[in-house]
């Protein structure tokens, strides 16, 4: 079972920003904290993964709290290509690599 | 190629049907992992690969599934006496990661869609 919780849906405008939350407070030490997202009709899109640290790429932020049992995704300029399901997975570190997909949270882009 | 690449995208089989699904994932990447996901659902894990040896199965769904990657590239999932519940995209992904050692990123296929009727 996916050990996150993410609402099912929320909407932003294009050129906003999006802030995409997630609850994992089961989250143990060895984990990270990755997010994908999956375009409709696309296989899922890596975007960024951290450990406790908040970090940063050209795609996206991810901001962790301190005691890591939640975090958000933020994407600073939002367009109408990023409208798709972010999935948040939590991954052990030393274990076997499968990501455990739960339902992600279905983001529309408004124009 | 750039990117993971799987074949048939679409496949239409009768009730019965056997199947098979093949996937070339990224050349040089070490680990395969095979999903299913159903309309609506996210990606439900079904097997993994590294190199040639398949490591974990545990997500197959019954015996009528089988997954194979005899020379540790390409890989072919099959599917006998088709249902109707496995009606589904299946989708391929590959990553350089070995066991124990940790990297971010999977790449998917753009997976293989599945009607059974």
């Amino acid at each position: 079972d996916a050990k996150t919780t993410q609402p099912p849906s929320m909407d932003c405008a294009e050129g906003r920003a999006a802030n995409l939350p997630c609850n994992h407070s089961t989250i143990s030490g060895n984990e990270y904290v990755y997010w994908y997202r999956q375009i409709h009709s696309q296989g899922p899109q890596y975007i960024i993964h951290g450990l406790k640290n908040n970090e940063t790429n050209e795609m996206a932020s991810l901001i962790i709290t301190e005691d890591r049992k939640s975090s958000t995704l933020i994407l600073p300029h939002a367009t109408l290509r990023d409208t798709a399901v972010y999935y948040c997975i939590v991954r052990p570190l030393f274990s076997s690599y499968k990501l455990i997909f739960g339902s992600g949270t279905r983001l529309l882009v408004r124009p | 190629g750039a990117g993971v690449s799987q074949s048939p995208r679409y496949k239409v089989a009768k009730r019965g049907q056997d199947v098979a699904l093949r996937c070339d994932p990224i050349s040089g990447h070490v680990s395969l992992f095979w999903y299913q996901q159903a309309l609506g659902q996210g990606p439900e894990f079904l097997t993994y690969f590294q190199n040639e040896a398949q490591l974990d199965k545990s997500g197959l769904p019954s015996d009528r599934f089988f997954a194979e990657r005899p020379e540790g590239s390409v890989s072919t999932l099959k599917i006998q006496r088709t249902q109707q519940e496995d009606s589904a995209v299946y989708l391929c992904a590959s990553s350089l990661a070995r066991d124990r050692i940790l990297t971010g990123e999977l790449f998917f296929g753009e997976g293989s869609r599945l009607t059974v009727l």
